[in-house]
């Protein structure tokens, strides 16, 4: 069965170390998230994808970075980990149609200490 | 004004009963989806809708494009629809743009 898949799930690190999440997708979705979830807010817009090589900006998307090299994967690297920082992050694919669902990894909480 | 505003923010329920979740809306959209989110746990997607009515099992998601209004209706709830509902709208580039939740506690 196609998945989506995000690692680790649980991470602890220091304040301006630089941090990667992986977000491993095999539903072959050219679109593909980052989202980060913090209590008293809905989930916000990182990064995102619509394929090979295109990366944009999402409303939160200070300090944080993405490439996407290839159709399954889009790794968001914290580029110097801040405590703001903290938070649980979700990564989402969908396909490029407005009939398509979305489906969400299972998340990753990040702790920045 | 938020975009999305879901009510209410908490519900709490007795077995058994109905349960209406409301999200309303202030922008266009091509699809609205409603999310659960267990604790602790991930994010499944329960329905996607861009207009009418879906059912599925006890759930039914009803969307009026016109009022820009949508609700999620939980039938005999049962202690293991706990959970976190989300309502995300899909706008332009298939983005999407999530209320904050209403949190669901179903009591025995």
């Amino acid at each position: 069965d196609a998945e989506i898949t995000q690692s680790p799930r649980h991470k602890i690190t220091e304040t301006g170390r630089q941090v990667t999440l992986a977000c491993h997708q095999t539903w072959n979705h050219n679109n593909m998230f980052w989202y980060r979830q913090d209590l008293g807010h809905g989930l916000r817009l990182i990064h995102y994808s619509y394929g090979v090589q295109d990366t944009n900006k999402g409303e939160v998307s200070d300090g944080y970075s993405v490439s996407r090299s290839n159709t399954e994967d889009l790794p968001l690297t914290l580029e110097s980990a801040a405590s703001s920082q903290t938070s649980v992050y979700f990564c989402a694919s969908s396909e490029s149609s407005r009939r398509t669902e979305a489906f969400f990894g299972q998340g990753t909480r990040l702790t920045v200490v | 004004k938020n975009e999305v505003e879901q009510s209410p923010q908490n519900l709490t329920a007795q077995e058994g009963e109905f349960i209406t979740i409301n999200c309303s809306y202030s922008v266009g959209i091509s699809a609205l989806h409603w999310l659960q989110q267990h604790p602790g746990g991930g994010i499944v997607s329960l329905f996607m809708l861009s207009s009418g009515k879906k059912k599925h099992g006890r759930l039914i998601a009803t969307i009026n494009i016109q009022e820009k209004h949508s609700s999620l209706h939980i039938t005999a709830s049962h202690p293991r629809d706990s959970a976190v509902y989300i309502c995300a709208l899909r706008g332009n580039g298939d983005k999407l743009i999530f209320g904050t939740g209403t949190r669901l506690q179903v009591f025995p």
